[in-house]
């Protein structure tokens, strides 16, 4: 158990819609990051929060957003969501120390259908 | 986003043999790399890191090699053994923001 908590884990939704994903960190952790792994693909990076602060942007869609709240959690929001979209979306947390690595959750499995 | 590669996506090897897994990076400026290993339905976990000051970390069964110079690193698994079967990810950091490569499945033969 790497202690990053990801809701849901499974999402179905139809095109157009609009879905949250939520994260919450280990505890202590400062740092979180989301990713999106599509069929196959690897680990890409879309966003990551500091203590509640963006502090660096990846191929982030201008459709998706997130935010980091005071008590750490954080949350991807997808819009307009297309077929492509489909993908399951991990969350990460780090101390935000040098030489640290990332702690992942399981995941959140997005259908778009 | 291409910095981090790794260009096999599969590998297989006999049990007991080594595993090389291999990553090449584009960016000079990553200073810290690491090794994930992925199981189907679970979150990538943490396996092995290297600093850039270093050329060599090993842990039990497991080593990382740095080639800075080449900007290339790779895994080596010795002995392989089943369990060991999962997707690999490398990755690399500079100031907390990680890159991952694509993953290569490694499956180990009984």
């Amino acid at each position: 158990d790497s202690g990053v908590t990801q809701t849901p884990k499974h999402l179905i939704t139809a095109t157009g819609q609009r879905v949250t994903l939520r994260c919450s960190p280990r505890s202590g952790d400062l740092s979180v990051y989301w990713y999106q792994q599509s069929l196959d693909q690897g680990l890409q990076f879309l966003i990551q929060y500091y203590n509640g602060e963006e502090r660096a942007k990846g191929n982030i869609l201008e459709r998706f957003s997130a935010q980091q709240f005071p008590d750490l959690h954080s949350e991807l929001n997808l819009s307009s969501l297309e077929l492509g979209d489909s993908a399951l979306y991990f969350c990460a947390s780090s101390p935000y120390v040098s030489d640290s690595p990332l702690h992942f959750g399981n995941g959140t499995r997005l259908t778009v259908t | 986003d291409q910095q981090v590669k790794q260009n096999s996506p599969s590998l297989s090897v006999q049990e007991g043999r080594i595993s090389i897994l291999n990553c090449d990076y584009t960016n000079s400026m990553f200073d810290y790399f690491l090794w994930y290993k992925k199981y189907p339905a679970e979150g990538p976990t943490f396996l092995i890191s290297i600093s850039s000051i270093k050329d060599k970390n090993e842990d039990g069964r497991f080593t990382v090699f740095l080639n800075k110079s080449a900007k290339h690193l790779s895994l080596h698994i010795v002995p392989s053994q089943p369990g060991d079967s999962a997707v690999y990810f490398c990755a690399a950091s500079r100031r907390n923001d990680m890159r991952f490569g694509a993953g290569t499945r490694l499956t180990v033969k009984p």
